[in-house]
């Protein structure tokens, strides 16, 4: 597996956007990026995904650099409700027998 | 989408008793799902991978006898927590794949239980 890098924590003004960023490094080509979320005593979330092009849905966007060394997840508009610690994963395309595993991930913090 | 129901959300027990905790794949057929458990400001933490008709796979470390998984159905896996002590407590979630939809969905996850043994 790839394994990923992000900062332990961040915080971020109600209404501002949230950049979170992930390193990963040692990414193959063939493997996705992904990014999950878990609001407190929940399950994750899944947020998006993508292999090499940027990528927006309803939640977020997420901007993967050209070489997908790095990519960020960005909430444009961040919430109260966006408080969680955010997950960013790398899996293979072919995700037969992959078993997600979860590093620390960022804590994000969304205040008033 | 994909939907995995884990039930129950919360349970407290007796030192020595044990506890179930089932995890269904409501809209879609999981031949394999996934037992974690987290402890408090701690990542999730793979336990085992449940096989559909056959033997789960444990993670290093994590006692197949006290932890016991059945996946009897396409549909349904359950986790047994057996003679459970306060050091068991802890959240626990399972998680599955819709089959064709990884690329798509991802893995999906069910909502978490809340172990507390006392």
């Amino acid at each position: 597996d790839a394994k990923t890098t992000q900062p332990p924590s961040m915080d971020c003004a109600e209404g501002r956007a949230a950049n979170l960023p992930c390193n990963h490094s040692t990414i193959s080509g063939n493997e996705y990026v992904y990014w999950y979320r878990q609001i407190h005593s929940q399950g994750p979330q899944y947020i998006i995904h993508g292999l090499k092009n940027n990528e927006t849905n309803e939640m977020a966007s997420l901007i993967i650099t050209e070489d997908r060394k790095s990519s960020t997840l960005i909430l444009p508009h961040a919430t109260l409700r966006d408080t969680a610690v955010y997950y960013c994963i790398v899996r293979p395309a072919s995700g037969g027998s992959y078993i997600p595993t979860f590093g620390r991930g960022t804590s994000l913090i969304v205040h008033p | 989408g994909a939907v995995v129901s884990q039930h129950p959300s919360r349970v407290i027990c007796k030192s020595g008793t044990s506890v179930k905790i089932e995890c269904r794949s409501l809209d879609f057929q999981a031949t394999t799902m996934f037992w974690y458990r987290q402890f408090p400001k701690q990542s999730l933490m793979l336990m085992a991978t449940s096989n559909e008709g056959s033997k789960a796979t444990y993670e290093q470390g994590v006692e197949k006898d006290k932890f016991l998984i059945n996946h009897a159905s396409l549909t349904l896996s359950t986790l047994t927590v057996t003679s459970a002590h306060p050091e068991d407590s802890s959240f626990y979630i399972c998680s599955a794949s819709r089959q064709g939809a990884i690329k798509l969905y991802g893995y999906t996850f069910g909502s978490g239980t809340r172990l507390t043994v006392v």
